[in-house]
């Protein structure tokens, strides 16, 4: 059983780029959550995808988007990037139901400069 | 909305002794699911144990167990015989009954463990 995978592990990039994460689930989950953790907090809920379609968002901007795709991996891209998104992301995959359990990938330290 | 909170921001525990952390809670859900993970410098974030509102019995995953007081809407995390394996950040988190919810955490317990 293959666990949760993200990509890139680090990266870097300039205030007003964007940027595009990624995401590949556990193998049988249909369900992806992204959070975004700041250093010393803990993980905030940015948005949520099942079945290709935004299932759930938290208080972050439009910039935050995300697509879901037929093979339930995910995208996280974030547009005009601001010194404040600088943060751990991190994916979860789950199966859709009552109690789904989320399991975490490694993450993405993004580093905005 | 739900939040979560976890008062201790560190704790430190002797080797092979046990050590309580803490988390209150805020809900006026009946039907929710609670969840301890830890998080190592390694990054990801594992589920350590997880508990169902509508259960009264503490759950248990070998040396750690929770003590669950619904009414008091409090969810403490027991480590028995802690060992240095056991070092890491502790989030206590939230999640709504339903099909496909998100977790709320706390902001988080960094565990030191003493040799």
């Amino acid at each position: 059983e293959t666990g949760v995978t993200q990509s890139p592990t680090h990266l870097i990039k300039t205030r007003g780029q964007q940027v595009t994460l990624r995401c590949s689930s556990q193998s049988g989950h249909n369900t992806v959550s992204w959070y975004q953790q700041a250093l010393g907090q803990g993980p905030q809920f940015i948005f949520q995808y099942y079945r290709e379609e935004e299932n759930g968002r938290g208080n972050f901007p439009p910039r935050f988007s995300g697509l879901q795709f037929p093979n339930y991996s995910s995208e996280l891209n974030v547009n005009a990037l601001e010194l404040d998104d600088s943060a751990l992301y991190l994916c979860a995959s789950s199966l859709a139901g009552w109690g789904g359990e989320q399991y975490f990938g490694p993450g993405t330290r993004l580093t905005v400069t | 909305a739900q939040t979560v909170t976890q008062s201790q921001p560190e704790m430190s525990v002797q080797e092979a002794e046990t050590v309580t952390l803490s988390c209150t809670y805020d809900t006026s859900e009946s039907d929710y699911y609670l969840f301890w993970y830890k998080q190592p410098p390694s990054r990801q974030m594992i589920l350590v144990i997880r508990q169902e509102a509508y259960k009264q019995q503490n759950a248990t995953e070998n040396r750690f167990s929770v003590n669950f007081q619904k009414a008091a809407k409090s969810f403490s995390l027991k480590i028995s015989d802690s060992q240095l394996g056991d070092a890491a950040m502790y989030f206590c988190a939230y999640r709504r009954g339903g099909a496909s919810e998100k977790l709320v955490f706390g902001k988080g317990t960094k565990l030191t463990v003493n040799p």
